[in-house]
């Protein structure tokens, strides 16, 4: 089986801008979180869909946002990007809600 | 809703050395717990998980662990680590009425040849 795949691996925007990440989970997936890591606050939940339904949403602005389609893929938006928004943005996904999660390789977004 | 500490930041070992990294989380209620792995350049792997059952859970690489409730720990062990364990390793749990999944704060192994 294919693992999860996200696009773009790596992305440069300029402050003000909005950016849209892509997750394609394992076959058979229903669930796909988001995630982001930096070095100085780790990795921190940012929201996981299920069934094209939002099932929960971490502590961030509502300048992150994400949707998911009938195939169980996602995406995620950030408007009006800050410098803090840099940062590798990983995608998660598993069966159903209560099932081990895998993870991508992250999309790295640096905003200058 | 629940958190998760790692207490070890950097930890430095030669090869052949005992692993053990500490995780400690705070919530009352039920919950699943998981290490997970990250080596340079590549993606979060799940090195092992307790959902429930015998709380000595061996997963991939010769790694084990603990779910010592009455402590609220799940610490990884390795009695032999070798160079290539070489990664950032991170204990994450869910909780059982809410799903998210809550990470520590990882804790870098490097080992030395």
């Amino acid at each position: 089986k294919a693992g999860v795949t996200q696009t773009p691996r790596y992305l440069i925007k300029t402050r003000g801008q909005q950016v849209t990440l892509s997750c394609s989970p394992i076959s058979g997936h229903r669930s796909v979180s988001w995630y982001q890591q930096t070095p100085g606050q780790g990795l921190q939940f940012l929201f996981e869909y299920f069934s094209e339904t939002q099932r929960n949403k971490g502590n961030f602005p509502g300048r992150f946002s994400g949707r998911q389609f009938s195939n169980s893929r996602s995406e995620m938006n950030v408007s009006t990007l800050e410098l803090g928004d840099s940062a590798l943005y990983l995608c998660a996904s598993r069966v159903g809600t209560e099932d081990t999660q895998y993870f991508g390789p992250g999309t790295r977004l640096t905003v200058l | 809703a629940q958190s998760v500490s790692q207490h070890n930041h950097h930890v430095i070992l030669s090869e052949a050395a005992s692993l053990e990294l500490g995780c400690n989380y705070s919530y009352g209620g039920t919950v699943n717990l998981f290490w997970y792995v990250q080596y340079p350049g590549q993606h979060l792997q799940l090195l092992l998980k307790y959902f429930s059952g015998d709380p000595l859970v061996k997963g991939i690489k010769g790694f084990e662990a603990e779910f010592i409730k009455s402590k609220f720990s799940f610490n990884l062990r390795k009695p032999s680590v070798q160079w290539s364990d070489t990664a950032e390793y991170f204990c994450a749990v869910t909780a059982r009425n809410n799903n998210d999944m809550r990470f520590g704060a990882g804790t870098r192994l490097t080992v030395k040849p």
